[in-house]
C-alpha cells in the first residue's frame, strides 16, 4: 500500500490483558514513531526507531509498555497488564531518512484501543 | 517546558467564511513548525511546514503565519468549505539529535452549510 497502515482498527480488552499494537510504514521509511492521543490531548510521543540504531524510548509511560520493530520495517507496541488509564488512539508514522526540515511524518490511521 | 497552546479549542463557522486558528509554543530550540489537518477517524496529514526565517507558507485555501520572535503561529483558513471541518494541530519540532515534535492539542472546526 502507499500509505501507513496499523491493525487492528479498534481494539477493546479487559483490564489486566495484554494488547499488541501494528504498523507497517511506508515502504523504505528508515523512521518510525509511535504516539499516543488521548481524547481532548494532544497527541504524546512515545517511541522513534531510526534506521538500526538503538530506539529512542523517552516517551514510553511505563515498563508495561514495549516496542520492537523488526528488519527496520513493521513495528509493534505492546502494552502488559492493560489499564483503563491506557484507553487512547495509537498513532503510527513513518518519515524517509532522517526526519529535517522538508522531511513529514505521515501518520496512519491509529488503533482505538479501550480498556474495560 | 516544550509546550504547544492552541486556541480556540474549537469554532464553528458558516460555509464560505474565513477564520484563523492560533497557536502559541514555548519549545526551545525551535527548528520548525507545522500544521496539520486531523479528520475525524484518521491520522493527520500535514498541511504546512516552516522554518525559523519563513514568515508564511499557503497551501491552497490555508496559509500559515510564523513569527519567530513573538512564539506564535497562525493558520488562516479562506473561503471554507463544508470538508474543512476537522481538528487542525499545530506541531513544533526541536532539535534534540532528531526532530523531535512537540503536538498541540488541536483546534477542532465545524464548518456548516
Amino acid at each position: 500500500g502507499a500509505g501507513v497502515s496499523q491493525s487492528p482498527s479498534n481494539k477493546v480488552t479487559e483490564k489486566g490483558k495484554d494488547v499488541e499494537l501494528r504498523c507497517d510504514p511506508i515502504s523504505g521509511h528508515t523512521a518510525l514513531y509511535w504516539y499516543r492521543q488521548s481524547l481532548g490531548q494532544g497527541l504524546e510521543f512515545l517511541i522513534y526507531f531510526q534506521g538500526n540504531s538503538a530506539p529512542d524510548k523517552s516517551g514510553l509511560p511505563s515498563d508495561r509498555f514495549s516496542a520492537e520493530r523488526t528488519g527496520g520495517s513493521v513495528s509493534t507496541l505492546t502494552i502488559q497488564r492493560t489499564q483503563q488509564e491506557d484507553s487512547a488512539v495509537y498513532l503510527c508514522a513513518s518519515s524517509g531518512l532522517l526526519e529535517g526540515v522538508g522531511e513529514t511524518q505521515y501518520f496512519g490511521p491509529g488503533t482505538r484501543l479501550l480498556v474495560l | 517546558k516544550n509546550q504547544v497552546e492552541q486556541s480556540p479549542q474549537s469554532l464553528i463557522i458558516l460555509e464560505g467564511k474565513n477564520c484563523t486558528l492560533q497557536c502559541n509554543y514555548t519549545v526551545s530550540p525551535f527548528s520548525n513548525l507545522r500544521w496539520y489537518k486531523q479528520d475525524t477517524g484518521r491520522g493527520p496529514v500535514s498541511l504546512t511546514i516552516m522554518t525559523f526565517s519563513e514568515n508564511t507558507k499557503s497551501n491552497g485555501r490555508y496559509t500559515a503565519t510564523l513569527d519567530a520572535d513573538t512564539k506564535q503561529s497562525s493558520l488562516h483558513i479562506t473561503a471554507s468549505q463544508l470538508s474543512d471541518s476537522a481538528s487542525y494541530i499545530c506541531v513544533v519540532s526541536f532539535s534534540g539529535g532528531y526532530n523531535k515534535l512537540i503536538f498541540g492539542a488541536g483546534t477542532r472546526l465545524a464548518v456548516h452549510p
